[in-house]
């Protein structure tokens, strides 16, 4: 089956250090693959994605780039924030003939220092 | 604007009462999703509809039902609420076609006591 495996936390660092949270994937075909941010309190934000192999999906200064040949969907951001503490999930969805439902992992905690 | 809600966002009951959770959204998407998330905070799919008269239940076994007669509608009912069923529930939406992203309410923290 298809399934999500990412680096567990909880993982605190000091502001301004480089970030990155491993996430590795299984699925039977070619998946598509999403970073969500989840804020204390809060419901589950889409905070990037990439459709295909060699894609690289950006935003507020994160990246990930899907690796087809590593099945990895690695996210990184080279300076992070007190502002960026939350819980990160990678997913991936396949398609299904309509049947689609996404995949998480099982999260990881984020706390930044100032 | 183009969102989805939930309400309550907090809710402290007693054993054995009815609640429903409700969850809207006006995105105008075809799919809607409930998630239960536990404090360990991982995310288990606990019912799913793909459109109007249409539901399913998810991977994890739940008490809990749903009914979709609208299709921005989507609520989930508990008919006797028990300890067991403290948690964060999720509400999502996808539209029916695209590269199956999800979109998220603020969720409802449920508390039974």
């Amino acid at each position: 089956g298809n399934s999500v495996t990412q680096m567990e936390g909880p993982v605190t660092l000091s502001e301004e250090a480089f970030l990155t949270i491993n996430c590795t994937y299984t699925a039977t075909g070619y998946p598509s693959l999403f970073w969500y941010v989840q804020y204390p309190g809060e419901g589950l934000q889409l905070l990037l994605k990439a459709t295909k192999a060699d894609d690289k999906g950006s935003n507020k200064g994160f990246e990930a780039t899907y690796r087809k040949e590593t099945t990895s969907f690695h996210l990184e951001k080279g300076s992070v924030q007190v502002s960026d503490s939350a819980v990160y999930f990678c997913a991936l969805s396949l398609s299904n003939f309509g049947n689609e439902k996404l995949t998480f992992g099982t999260g990881t905690r984020l706390t930044i220092i100032p | 604007e183009a969102d989805i809600y939930q309400t309550p966002r907090y809710l402290v009951i007693g054993t054995g009462k009815k609640i429903t959770l409700e969850c809207s959204q006006t995105m105008g998407h075809d799919k809607m999703y409930w998630y239960q998330q536990d404090p360990g905070m991982e995310l288990h799919l606990i019912h799913y509809s793909y459109g109007v008269n249409s539901t399913e239940k998810g991977d994890l076994s739940s008490e809990s039902t749903v009914s979709r007669i609208r299709t921005e509608h989507f609520p989930l009912t508990l008919e006797s609420a028990r300890p067991s069923h403290t948690s964060q529930y999720l509400c999502a939406s996808s539209p029916l076609a695209g590269y199956y992203e999800q979109y998220f309410g603020p969720g409802t923290r449920l508390t039974v006591t």
